[in-house]
């Protein structure tokens, strides 16, 4: 089954930090840039950061540049949020979504998220 | 940086009629760049859209989109009880990258 699990969210306190995980399976996932977005409680959906099949691009939403860095692992299948500094605005779940490119540009396939919440 | 405004933000409607939502991009936008998204509480987002008006795999013909340059428009032609949710449409953009409008909130009436 193609499919995105995210895990690693949790309770943290301000300036703490949190490594979130996606765990992709039932497609070729070297061969897809990735992404997270973000959704804080009853808000709107916020992109937050890309990165390329290869790791060669890498892309940050101005409000955590600095403090979070995305990563992968392309023997693992795996995507990786490091997120440190954080602060009570970065609570919200985080989605890991499948990036298609090219002519077409669009996120096809999402996770079912995992909870941030930055609370002291 | 391209900012999306979706309108109305909420939308009442009953079961059978037609929903129309709009997405009005701050500059131009190319329609290759455009999709919209469906959500329902405690769920993941769902493609619906791309390329403004190339239906995703799966989604029903009474979704349909339309635009271009700075205007978008979502329409759900009959209104079926599993439509009710949230809209939001997202531009790609080389500098930017992704960036969402604030959605759009379809209700029952």
């Amino acid at each position: 089954e193609v499919q995105l699990v995210e895990s690693g969210g949790g309770l943290v306190k301000p300036g703490g930090s949190l490594r979130l995980s996606c765990a992709a399976s039932g497609f070729t996932f070297s061969s897809y840039s990735m992404n997270w977005v973000r959704q804080a409680p009853g808000k709107g959906l916020e992109w937050v950061s890309s990165i390329s099949s290869s790791s060669s691009y890498i892309y940050y939403a101005d409000s955590v540049k600095g403090r979070f860095t995305i990563s992968r692992d392309n023997a693992k299948n795996s995507l990786y949020l490091q997120m440190n500094s954080l602060r009570a605005e970065d609570t919200a779940v985080y989605y890991c979504a499948r990036e298609v490119g090219g002519v077409y540009w669009y996120f096809d396939l999402w996770g079912r998220g995992t909870l941030v919440t930055v609370s002291s | 940086e391209i900012v999306l405004t979706q309108s109305p933000g909420t939308l009442s409607l009953s079961p059978g009629e037609r929903a129309t939502l709009s997405c009005r991009a701050s500059q131009s936008v190319s329609s290759s760049y455009l999709a919209w998204y469906q959500q329902k509480p405690g769920q993941a987002p769902r493609l619906l859209i791309y390329g403004a008006s190339s239906r995703a795999t799966g989604i029903p013909d009474r979704f349909s989109g339309s635009g271009s340059g700075t205007d978008f428009t979502l329409t759900i032609s009959r209104l079926e009880p599993e439509d009710f949710a949230v809209y939001y449409c997202q531009q790609y953009g080389s500098s930017t990258r992704w960036t969402f409008g604030q959605g759009t909130k379809v209700e029952i009436k």
